[in-house]
């Protein structure tokens, strides 16, 4: 595709329901990051994927985050049991290898009420 | 401390203004350096990007690294009521290690 697509690009859930967001990488690009977003804030770094491999998830704030790309493509975040502190916009950024530019979406915006 | 600082702003200036927007850093295994430019509503652009020290011009946006005092800035020249939007500094030790973003900078430039 021309770009990083994400989608729904608005997501409001009660407190407790599940959540699952979605991100299109550019074709071919082989690295996939992402990022949460609080209001007035920069991107923090949630996981990193080469390919289909998690390669860091380390930046995942809690166990109810879940990253996963089986085919090494599409990626999809999911948020369990979401709280309001969840809240914030989720970014996802693919480029096409080591040292290579970072490209992001325009994010899901994730409202938990 | 955050590794990377930025101050928020908001930075207002008139069209034609030269913009020097900033940011310090703790860590001093950064070797690739970035700014991005975010409107409304929208993911982050990247705008410029740099490693290890020096200067990079593209355009109205040049890029400053000085890693001896660890400190990155981005001048804009001629600034435009369309460069309006929030400067992302971010910044990355090697290979796909993640990002490490400031808090970024809102700038308006006002007709």
């Amino acid at each position: 595709g021309a770009g990083v697509s994400q989608s729904p690009r608005y997501k409001v859930a009660k407190r407790g329901q599940d959540v699952a967001l979605r991100c299109d990488p550019i074709s071919g690009h082989v690295s996939l990051f992402w990022y949460q977003q609080a209001l007035g804030q920069g991107p923090e770094f949630l996981t990193y994927f080469q390919n289909e491999a998690q390669l860091d998830k380390s930046g995942l704030p809690s166990d109810r985050f879940f990253a996963e790309r089986p085919e090494g493509s599409v990626s999809t975040l999911k948020i369990q049991r979401t709280q309001q502190e969840d809240s914030a916009v989720y970014l996802c950024a693919s480029s096409g290898g080591t040292n290579e530019k970072l490209f992001f979406g325009s994010g899901t915006q994730l409202s938990v009420l | 401390q955050k590794e990377v600082e930025q101050d928020p702003g908001p930075l207002s200036v008139p069209e034609g203004a030269i913009v020097s927007l900033n940011c310090t850093y703790s860590n001093s295994a950064f070797q690739y350096f970035m700014w991005y430019r975010q409107y409304s509503r929208k993911g982050p652009e990247l705008l410029m990007y740099t490693y290890s020290s020096g200067n990079k011009e593209d355009g109205r946006f040049t890029a400053q690294v000085d890693k001896s005092s660890k400190y990155i800035s981005l001048f804009i020249r001629d600034s435009q009521p369309s460069d309006s939007a929030t400067y992302l500094c971010a910044m990355r030790t090697s290979g796909n290690t993640p990002l490490v973003f400031g808090k970024g900078t809102r700038l308006s430039v006002i007709a």
